[in-house]
């Protein structure tokens, strides 16, 4: 079974300044997906990035990265120039890939969350 | 565009009532899936639907029943309420991951119900 951590329940940053979000995972799969997803106060649940585990390059999404470290199990999420609606709380998850059409692979694993607060 | 939609948005039901939450979706997504929250522990999978006609249990199923008797509604069923079923509920739907090595996928999210057992 695939396992997510996130050792950081609680973090803060400056508008504009950058911070970095961690987030490790444990699995056994060779070909997997690893999302970001923010939720603000409104409790909707948003997509921020996202990285196939067959693919070397860091995935960005404008002001926000991760850092990718396939053998160390390591997926962190770095979010330049924070603003103010950056607040939220941010979910790491893994999906497996799978090979069977009729296996449901779109089970998303969750971590616990880091509540990202920003201010002014 | 309407997405994923979940009703009710907030519920307070005694202890031993039984409710449905309902979701649709208008993507014509195979897969749904309904998870719940809770602190500290992130989102954890209660039941999933590949498609019409067929569900499974996921992580956290008991308590609960679900149905997909079209493509675009999977309503989850809560037998007897309990207090532990207190949580915030969100209904997802998606595409099956490629078998290729390429193209992406994403769940996408209704708003969520906030559900408090009394």
């Amino acid at each position: 079974a695939q396992t997510v951590t996130q050792s950081q329940p609680e973090m803060s940053v400056q508008e504009a300044e950058t911070v970095t979000l961690s987030c490790t995972y444990d699995t056994s799969e060779n070909n997997y997906y690893l999302f970001w997803y923010k939720q603000p106060p409104s409790r909707q649940m948003i997509l921020v990035i996202r990285q196939e585990a067959y693919k070397q390059q860091n995935a960005t999404e404008n002001r926000f990265s991760v850092n990718f470290q396939k053998a160390a199990k390591s997926f962190s999420l770095k979010i330049s120039d924070s603003q103010l609606g950056d607040t939220a709380m941010y979910f790491c998850a893994f999906m497996k890939h799978v090979l069977s059409r009729w296996e449901y692979g779109n089970k998303l694993v969750f971590g616990a969350g880091t509540i990202l607060r920003v201010k002014s | 565009n309407a997405g994923v939609t979940q009703t009710p948005k907030f519920q307070v039901l005694k202890t031993g009532q039984s409710m449905t939450l309902q979701c649709a979706q208008d993507m014509n997504h195979e897969y749904m899936s309904w998870y719940r929250q809770d602190p500290g522990m992130g989102l954890r999978l209660i039941h999933y639907s590949v498609g019409a006609g067929i569900t499974d249990q996921g992580e956290v199923p008991n308590g609960y029943n679900v149905s997909r008797s079209t493509t675009e509604d999977f309503p989850l069923r809560l037998l007897s309420a309990a207090p532990s079923q207190t949580s915030v509920y969100f209904c997802a739907s998606s595409q099956p991951i490629p078998l290729n090595r390429t193209g992406n996928t994403e769940a996408f999210f209704g708003q969520g119900t906030r559900l408090t057992v009394v």
